[in-house]
């Protein structure tokens, strides 16, 4: 049972656009969702996280919404630059439990 | 980079050899994870160590064993692979085993069996 559903699978965009990767838990109990991003050649990195207590949480460019009725979280990715290309996984865990990674989005920007 | 080491990065192995993966972090952390990344599943736990003792094992195929000798190391030993089992092999590391903990990767080692 699949608890994280992430979409799109790939996005491109266009250099300066912005960039939208959906996702959605079941579980209700979640109370903690990262983003991790990943570069070719290395391992996932911590980009953002927020808890549900805040609809939306702003690091830079970068923007997490939470929609905890319908159990949905996005990221947004303003002006995106071909530095950011890369695979991004949202996640979710609940207190003293793993953390469920989805399944990955791998956006490329278009220079 | 992120204080994860791996070695070695690429590993290519018959389906009879043996062979080891190392996994070293510099931070301090008391929990250690192997992940599984391939195209059909992008991020598969494996195995989870806190401080020293194996806490999750996510249905692994006994062909693959794991050894957490201390905090700082952990190693994936690898037997009678099948072709499948090519993959991405990321370790990560974080302060305690929940999943609000950060989690530190390394780079990986990439696995071919042929």
């Amino acid at each position: 049972q699949q608890q994280v559903k992430q979409s799109p699978q790939s996005l491109i965009v266009q250099k300066g656009g912005i960039s939208i990767i959906n996702c959605a838990y079941e579980n209700t109990a979640f109370d903690y969702f990262p983003w991790y991003q990943q570069f070719p050649g290395k391992g996932p990195a911590l980009l953002i996280a927020i808890r549900p207590d805040v609809s939306e949480k702003k690091e830079g460019r970068f923007t997490i919404s939470f929609n905890k009725s319908a159990k949905q979280f996005s990221l947004h990715i303003m002006d995106s630059q071909p530095g950011d290309s890369a695979t991004y996984f949202c996640a979710a865990s609940k207190r003293d439990d793993k953390i469920i990674f989805g399944k990955g989005t791998r956006l490329h920007i278009l220079p | 980079e992120t204080g994860v080491t791996q070695t070695p990065r690429h590993l290519v192995m018959g389906m009879t050899n043996k062979k080891s993966l190392k996994c070293e972090q510099h931070l301090g952390h008391n929990a250690m994870y192997w992940y599984k990344q391939s195209a059909k599943k992008p991020l598969e736990l494996m195995f989870v160590y806190n401080f020293k003792e194996q806490t999750e094992n996510n249905s692994v195929p006994s062909r693959f064993s794991p050894e957490c000798p201390n905090s700082s190391h952990l190693f994936l030993h690898l037997h009678t692979l099948q072709p499948e089992d090519s993959a991405l092999y990321l370790c990560a590391s974080s302060q305690g085993s929940s999943g609000r903990n950060e989690q530190y990767f390394g780079p990986g080692t990439r696995l071919t069996v042929t």
